[in-house]
């Protein structure tokens, strides 16, 4: 079985340039989230969908971020524009939504903004 | 809100020797509880979970937690490291989950040091 799959894995941009992330689940797992990890730190959700619904987003900057799951499976998350700040490893997870399972996370976008 | 403090930053211990990393969490009831591992460049890999049962979980690669009411506490264990070990461990707690999903919140980690 494949697991959570993300894309790219490096991305370096200069300031105030968008920039985009994608994220395909497990396949027939509900629940999508997109987590910050800073360098050092542990991973701070952004935001987590059921299915296509953004049900918690509060930590999302929605001043530059945004994210969509327009058909409840994949998922793309966007900076624009992108600041120093946000140079980060972005990570996505899934989970079947089901209660007692765990979330199971992608390799990972590590981001460089320059 | 839960919240999980990892308070060792950083671990060195000696290849053969045994390890425990310390997690403590601050939730106002039994929480769902995890660790996981992440190597340089990965993503996070689950290597034990606690939902309910019995307190002494048993995990991939070696590991063990035991989930210790009284002291808000699942510290990970194992009793010989190995140098493929080393890595960055993540703690993280959730609220249970009534048929639905949760959100995973984590500690900042501790760094695993092996020396040979």
């Amino acid at each position: 079985e494949a697991g959570v799959v993300q894309s790219p894995r490096y991305k370096i941009i200069e300031k105030k340039q968008p920039v985009a992330f994608w994220c395909n689940p497990i396949s027939g797992h509900n629940t999508l989230y997109w987590y910050l990890q800073n360098l050092g730190q542990g991973p701070e959700l952004l935001i987590r969908y059921e299915n296509e619904e953004a049900v918690d987003d509060s930590q999302l900057p929605k001043d530059r971020f945004s994210a969509e799951r327009l058909k409840g499976v994949d998922s793309t998350l966007k900076i624009q524009p992108a600041e120093l700040g946000d140079s980060a490893v972005y990570l996505c997870a899934s989970s079947s939504g089901l209660g007692d399972t765990e979330a199971f996370f992608g390799q990972g976008t590590r981001l460089t903004v320059v | 809100a839960q919240s999980v403090t990892q308070p060792d930053i950083h671990i060195t211990v000696s290849e053969g020797a045994s390890l425990e990393l310390r997690c403590n969490y601050s939730y106002g009831a039994t929480p769902y509880l995890f660790w996981y591992v992440q190597s340089p460049g990965q993503g996070l890999q689950l290597l034990l979970k606690y939902f309910s049962g019995d307190t002494l979980v048993q995990g991939i690669k070696g590991f063990e937690a035991e989930f210790k009411r009284s002291q808000s506490s699942f510290n990970l264990r194992k009793p010989s490291v190995h140098w493929s070990d080393a890595a960055e461990y993540f703690c993280a707690v959730a609220p249970h989950a009534s048929g639905g999903s949760y959100i995973p919140t984590f500690g900042r980690g501790t760094s695993l040091i092996v020396h040979p």
